[in-house]
């Protein structure tokens, strides 16, 4: 499967500081996926990216797809406590997901 | 979004014997679902595909014999972990789906 590294493994903020996680691959990828896991829960998928240079919002997030097709990106804009939780991006092929390591968020009130 | 079930959420067990760990789509045909296994503060890890009417296709380094799936119907994957070990006690999830894929609440297996 097409394998991915995430970086940062953790990422410490107060409530109302920005957060960004990233995700490369060696290789080009079809597609990447981003999902979200609270602690104790199960991952909840959060959106998916196709096309090169491919940017989507949603709210306070903005993912990011590179021109290569190699790099993805998740930016959260002033951070919440809600926002607390492990953030994986995963390539998809036919459903089968390949997880990167996860980002592991702690929003401090 | 699409709803799939897991059971039992968790369970505790003797080192040797079987548990069967249940996966549903309650409001959808999954002919395809996928078995993950999640230890403490690591990622998910895909152990195998489960396929409606066929075997499962399994991970390098997956025990087949060890995790048993079966896929009888388009609603209903299990995974039975046989003769559990205290090392098999982990996260288990399961996924169905298509491009988006929805995930179970899981199951938390403690051998003891």
């Amino acid at each position: 499967g097409q394998q991915v590294m995430q970086i940062p493994q953790y990422q410490h903020v107060q409530e109302g500081e920005d957060f960004t996680t990233y995700c490369n691959s060696s290789t080009t990828l079809s597609n990447i996926q981003w999902y979200k896991q609270r602690p104790g829960g199960h991952p909840v998928f959060l959106i998916q990216l196709v096309k090169s240079g491919e940017v989507k919002k949603q709210k306070r997030l903005t993912f990011q797809f590179g021109e290569a097709k190699k790099n993805s990106s998740l930016h959260i804009t002033a951070t919440q406590t809600t926002d607390v939780g492990t953030y994986f991006c995963a390539p998809s092929s036919y459903g089968k997901l390949t997880f990167g390591q996860g980002t592991i968020l702690t929003v401090h009130p | 979004g699409a709803v799939v079930s897991q059971h039992p959420s968790r369970v505790i067990c003797k080192s040797g014997t079987s548990v069967k760990i249940e996966c549903r789509s309650l409001d959808f045909q999954a002919t395809t679902m996928f078995w993950y296994r999640q230890f403490p503060k690591q990622s998910l890890m895909l152990m195998a595909t489960s396929n409606e009417g066929s075997k499962a296709t399994y991970e390098q380094g997956v025990e087949k014999d060890k995790f048993l799936i079966n896929h009888a119907s388009l609603t209903l994957s299990t995974l039975t972990v046989t003769s559990a070990h205290p090392e098999d006690s982990s996260f288990y999830i399961c996924s169905a789906g298509g491009e988006t894929q929805y995930f179970g609440p899981g199951t938390r297996l403690l051998v003891l």
